[in-house]
């Protein structure tokens, strides 16, 4: 059983750069997230998509742009990336609201 | 936005020992999840909360959910090495928008001294 898939697993870009996280699940849940983890804060929510061809925003959306083209997959891109935003990325999903999340391994991202 | 608090934000304990974290929020909750995470792991589902004063245990560990549906707690009876890891409360909001995300406390580390 895949769950939820988040790809790459690293990366390291450098400051000014550009780059797409791929989240894909494959259980057909509606809701898909994303989380940046960094210590002492927690998860925070970057963005969110409650159905295919949705998406919000979270807690901390600046700097990020999302799209759900697709019911399973949830991309998370950076357009110009900045070593604020060096972090662990979690995806997550869940079959509606006020379920289970169910989340991927996470990607560890690097802004030098 | 919704926000829930939890404290405390590390815990040392000896093995053996009882450990609890506490989760609080201003507003009035639906409902209420826990979730562990394991050093270098991600967020795994523990439990879910929905009742005004609902009780839930697994194993060693006790779920409470307050009567006001503003705090809930995790308590850990003797705690073993495998328990460490960060636990974390979570939430769904909902504003006049509509639904929103599910959003997370800070996370307790419990860190288990052998």
């Amino acid at each position: 059983n895949a769950g939820v898939t988040q790809t790459p697993k690293f990366r390291v870009l450098k400051t000014g750069q550009s780059m797409t996280l791929l989240c894909a699940q494959d259980m057909n849940h509606e809701y898909m997230y994303w989380y940046r983890q960094d210590p002492g804060m927690g998860l925070r929510l970057i963005h969110y998509s409650v159905g295919e061809g949705t998406t919000a925003k979270g807690e901390v959306p600046d700097g990020y742009n999302v799209s759900r083209l697709k019911k399973q997959n949830f991309l998370l891109g950076l357009e110009s990336a900045a070593p604020s935003q060096t972090s662990v990325y979690f995806c997550a999903s869940s079959p509606g609201w006020s379920t289970e999340a169910f989340f991927g391994q996470g990607t560890r991202l690097t802004v030098v | 936005g919704q926000q829930v608090m939890q404290i405390p934000q590390y815990q040392h304990v000896q093995e053996g020992e009882d450990f609890t974290t506490y989760c609080n929020s201003s507003t009035t909750l639906s409902n209420i999840q826990w979730y562990k995470q394991r050093p270098g792991g991600h967020p795994v589902f523990l439990i879910q909360l929905v009742k005004s004063g609902e009780v839930k245990k697994q194993k060693r560990l006790t779920f409470q959910f307050g009567e006001a549906k503003k705090n809930s707690s995790l308590h850990i009876t003797a705690t073993q090495t495998t328990d460490v890891g960060t636990y974390f409360c979570a939430a769904y909001a909902y504003s006049g928008g509509g639904a929103d995300g599910l959003t997370f406390g800070k996370g307790t580390h419990l860190i288990i001294q052998p």
